[in-house]
Protein backbone atom coordinates (compact mmCIF):
# COMPACT_ATOMS: atom_id res chain seq x y z
CA UNK A 1 0.00 0.00 0.00
CA UNK A 2 1.18 3.25 -0.95
CA UNK A 3 1.81 6.10 1.69
CA UNK A 4 3.57 9.25 3.05
CA UNK A 5 5.61 9.97 5.65
CA UNK A 6 6.75 13.26 6.91
CA UNK A 7 9.50 12.37 9.82
CA UNK A 8 9.27 15.94 11.66
CA UNK A 9 6.32 16.88 13.49
CA UNK A 10 7.39 20.31 14.54
CA UNK A 11 10.07 22.64 13.22
CA UNK A 12 11.06 25.71 14.42
CA UNK A 13 13.28 27.61 12.32
CA UNK A 14 14.60 31.70 12.72
CA UNK A 15 13.13 34.17 10.54
CA UNK A 16 16.18 34.60 7.27
CA UNK A 17 16.99 31.06 7.69
CA UNK A 18 17.08 28.48 5.38
CA UNK A 19 13.82 25.41 5.99
CA UNK A 20 13.74 21.99 4.89
CA UNK A 21 10.65 19.78 4.90
CA UNK A 22 10.95 16.00 4.68
CA UNK A 23 8.70 13.94 2.59
CA UNK A 24 9.14 10.04 1.55
CA UNK A 25 6.56 7.99 -0.02
CA UNK A 26 6.31 4.60 -0.55
CA UNK A 27 5.00 3.27 -4.15
CA UNK A 28 6.29 1.56 -6.93
CA UNK A 29 6.11 4.04 -10.03
CA UNK A 30 6.48 7.38 -9.73
CA UNK A 31 3.75 8.99 -8.05
CA UNK A 32 1.89 12.19 -8.50
CA UNK A 33 3.15 14.44 -5.63
CA UNK A 34 2.42 17.60 -4.01
CA UNK A 35 2.93 19.90 -0.76
CA UNK A 36 0.35 21.68 0.78
CA UNK A 37 0.16 24.80 2.82
CA UNK A 38 -2.52 25.22 5.99
CA UNK A 39 -2.55 28.42 8.14
CA UNK A 40 -4.64 28.51 11.12
CA UNK A 41 -8.13 28.25 10.53
CA UNK A 42 -7.41 28.31 6.53
CA UNK A 43 -7.97 25.45 3.76
CA UNK A 44 -5.20 24.10 2.00
CA UNK A 45 -3.02 25.80 -0.43
CA UNK A 46 -1.29 23.95 -3.09
CA UNK A 47 2.43 25.09 -2.81
CA UNK A 48 3.71 22.68 -6.13
CA UNK A 49 3.58 19.66 -7.49
CA UNK A 50 5.39 17.29 -9.39
CA UNK A 51 3.94 15.15 -12.19
CA UNK A 52 7.06 14.59 -14.16
CA UNK A 53 10.46 16.17 -15.71
CA UNK A 54 12.43 18.44 -14.16
CA UNK A 55 12.95 17.21 -10.39
CA UNK A 56 13.34 20.28 -9.12
CA UNK A 57 10.24 22.02 -9.06
CA UNK A 58 9.24 25.43 -7.93
CA UNK A 59 6.73 26.84 -6.42
CA UNK A 60 5.04 29.86 -5.07
CA UNK A 61 6.17 31.98 -2.15
CA UNK A 62 9.61 31.04 -2.76
CA UNK A 63 9.45 27.41 -2.20
CA UNK A 64 11.06 24.34 -4.34
CA UNK A 65 10.83 21.12 -4.03
CA UNK A 66 13.33 17.59 -5.36
CA UNK A 67 12.01 14.81 -6.35
CA UNK A 68 14.61 11.71 -5.69
CA UNK A 69 13.81 8.59 -6.86
CA UNK A 70 16.26 6.82 -5.28
CA UNK A 71 15.49 7.82 -2.33
CA UNK A 72 11.50 8.07 -2.60
CA UNK A 73 11.47 11.60 -1.07
CA UNK A 74 9.93 15.05 -2.19
CA UNK A 75 11.50 17.48 0.11
CA UNK A 76 10.62 21.17 0.17
CA UNK A 77 13.14 23.89 0.95
CA UNK A 78 12.39 27.85 1.43
CA UNK A 79 16.11 29.89 1.45
CA UNK A 80 15.03 32.22 3.56
CA UNK A 81 12.15 32.18 5.77
CA UNK A 82 9.47 34.99 6.68
CA UNK A 83 7.29 35.43 9.76
CA UNK A 84 4.29 34.54 7.35
CA UNK A 85 5.21 31.26 6.46
CA UNK A 86 4.24 29.86 9.96
CA UNK A 87 1.88 27.07 9.29
CA UNK A 88 1.28 23.58 8.66
CA UNK A 89 3.27 21.79 5.71
CA UNK A 90 1.67 18.71 4.39
CA UNK A 91 3.26 16.38 1.55
CA UNK A 92 0.30 14.54 -0.29
CA UNK A 93 1.13 11.55 -3.14
CA UNK A 94 -1.80 10.49 -6.28
CA UNK A 95 -2.52 6.86 -6.48
CA UNK A 96 -5.19 5.69 -8.44
CA UNK A 97 -6.74 9.49 -8.67
CA UNK A 98 -7.02 9.49 -4.86
CA UNK A 99 -4.68 12.62 -2.88
CA UNK A 100 -3.39 10.97 -0.02
CA UNK A 101 -1.73 13.38 2.96
CA UNK A 102 0.56 12.89 5.25
CA UNK A 103 0.38 13.57 8.86
CA UNK A 104 1.96 17.18 8.36
CA UNK A 105 5.06 19.46 9.75
CA UNK A 106 4.29 22.30 12.04
CA UNK A 107 6.61 25.24 11.27
CA UNK A 108 7.00 27.70 13.84
CA UNK A 109 9.07 30.92 12.78
CA UNK A 110 10.93 32.64 15.49
CA UNK A 111 12.27 36.50 15.22
CA UNK B 1 -13.12 32.72 -10.13
CA UNK B 2 -15.42 32.09 -7.01
CA UNK B 3 -13.62 28.77 -4.64
CA UNK B 4 -15.17 26.09 -3.09
CA UNK B 5 -17.63 27.44 -0.45
CA UNK B 6 -18.20 25.88 2.63
CA UNK B 7 -21.19 25.94 5.09
CA UNK B 8 -21.08 25.95 8.40
CA UNK B 9 -17.70 27.26 9.24
CA UNK B 10 -18.10 26.37 12.99
CA UNK B 11 -20.94 23.24 14.59
CA UNK B 12 -20.98 22.72 18.36
CA UNK B 13 -23.61 19.63 18.70
CA UNK B 14 -23.83 16.72 21.53
CA UNK B 15 -23.09 13.28 21.15
CA UNK B 16 -25.61 11.47 19.39
CA UNK B 17 -27.41 14.65 17.79
CA UNK B 18 -26.98 14.88 13.72
CA UNK B 19 -24.98 17.68 11.77
CA UNK B 20 -25.22 18.71 8.00
CA UNK B 21 -22.65 20.31 5.99
CA UNK B 22 -22.82 21.81 3.19
CA UNK B 23 -20.33 22.15 0.14
CA UNK B 24 -21.01 23.90 -3.22
CA UNK B 25 -17.55 23.48 -6.00
CA UNK B 26 -15.75 25.34 -8.32
CA UNK B 27 -18.37 25.56 -11.48
CA UNK B 28 -17.61 23.37 -14.05
CA UNK B 29 -15.44 21.11 -11.60
CA UNK B 30 -16.51 17.52 -12.14
CA UNK B 31 -14.53 15.40 -9.23
CA UNK B 32 -16.16 16.44 -5.50
CA UNK B 33 -13.69 15.24 -2.17
CA UNK B 34 -14.80 15.19 1.31
CA UNK B 35 -11.83 15.04 3.63
CA UNK B 36 -11.96 14.36 7.32
CA UNK B 37 -9.42 16.06 8.72
CA UNK B 38 -8.76 15.17 12.83
CA UNK B 39 -6.25 17.66 15.05
CA UNK B 40 -2.94 16.59 14.70
CA UNK B 41 -3.41 14.73 11.38
CA UNK B 42 -3.40 14.84 7.91
CA UNK B 43 -6.87 15.43 5.97
CA UNK B 44 -8.22 11.62 5.39
CA UNK B 45 -10.44 10.67 1.95
CA UNK B 46 -13.87 10.01 3.04
CA UNK B 47 -15.50 9.92 -0.28
CA UNK B 48 -15.28 11.16 -3.45
CA UNK B 49 -17.23 11.92 -6.16
CA UNK B 50 -17.50 12.25 -10.38
CA UNK B 51 -20.19 14.13 -11.25
CA UNK B 52 -23.12 12.90 -8.95
CA UNK B 53 -21.68 9.41 -8.63
CA UNK B 54 -19.47 7.80 -5.57
CA UNK B 55 -15.83 6.75 -7.33
CA UNK B 56 -14.27 6.00 -3.73
CA UNK B 57 -16.19 5.82 -0.49
CA UNK B 58 -14.05 3.25 1.28
CA UNK B 59 -13.08 5.15 4.19
CA UNK B 60 -16.09 6.47 5.16
CA UNK B 61 -17.84 5.26 8.37
CA UNK B 62 -20.88 4.41 6.61
CA UNK B 63 -23.26 3.17 9.53
CA UNK B 64 -23.29 7.24 10.43
CA UNK B 65 -22.09 9.22 7.70
CA UNK B 66 -23.87 10.16 4.56
CA UNK B 67 -23.05 12.14 1.38
CA UNK B 68 -24.94 13.04 -1.45
CA UNK B 69 -24.67 14.97 -4.76
CA UNK B 70 -27.43 14.62 -6.14
CA UNK B 71 -27.55 17.42 -9.35
CA UNK B 72 -23.48 17.06 -9.81
CA UNK B 73 -22.82 20.86 -8.42
CA UNK B 74 -23.21 21.09 -4.63
CA UNK B 75 -22.51 18.09 -1.72
CA UNK B 76 -24.38 17.70 1.33
CA UNK B 77 -22.01 15.28 4.09
CA UNK B 78 -24.03 14.28 6.91
CA UNK B 79 -23.59 12.83 10.39
CA UNK B 80 -25.93 10.86 12.33
CA UNK B 81 -25.78 10.43 15.34
CA UNK B 82 -22.22 12.23 15.85
CA UNK B 83 -19.87 10.79 18.44
CA UNK B 84 -17.25 12.29 20.57
CA UNK B 85 -14.76 10.92 17.76
CA UNK B 86 -15.77 12.55 14.76
CA UNK B 87 -14.92 16.40 16.37
CA UNK B 88 -12.47 17.62 13.25
CA UNK B 89 -12.80 19.73 10.03
CA UNK B 90 -14.42 18.71 7.12
CA UNK B 91 -12.94 20.00 4.15
CA UNK B 92 -14.33 19.81 1.03
CA UNK B 93 -12.54 19.60 -2.70
CA UNK B 94 -13.00 19.97 -6.34
CA UNK B 95 -11.15 19.41 -9.25
CA UNK B 96 -11.73 20.05 -13.18
CA UNK B 97 -11.53 15.73 -13.31
CA UNK B 98 -9.74 12.75 -11.48
CA UNK B 99 -6.28 13.52 -11.23
CA UNK B 100 -6.12 16.82 -11.68
CA UNK B 101 -5.21 19.73 -9.23
CA UNK B 102 -7.47 19.67 -5.83
CA UNK B 103 -8.83 23.19 -4.65
CA UNK B 104 -10.21 22.97 -1.17
CA UNK B 105 -12.61 24.86 1.25
CA UNK B 106 -11.95 26.50 4.24
CA UNK B 107 -13.18 23.92 5.80
CA UNK B 108 -16.27 23.49 8.72
CA UNK B 109 -14.92 22.32 12.16
CA UNK B 110 -16.96 20.38 14.30
CA UNK B 111 -16.86 20.05 17.56
CA UNK B 112 -19.09 16.80 19.39
CA UNK B 113 -19.83 17.33 23.50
Amino acid sequence: AQSVTQPDIHITVSEGASLELRCNYSYGATPYLFWYVQSPGQGLQLLLKYFSGDTLVQGIKGFEAEFKRSQSSFNLRKPSVHWSDAAEYFCAVVVDYKLSFGAGTTVTVRA
Amino acid sequence: EAGVAQSPRYKIIEKRQSVAFWCNPISGHATLYWYQQILGQGPKLLIQFQNNGVVDDSQLPKDRFSAERLKGVDSTLKIQPAKLEDSAVYLCASSYAQGGELFFGEGSRLTVL
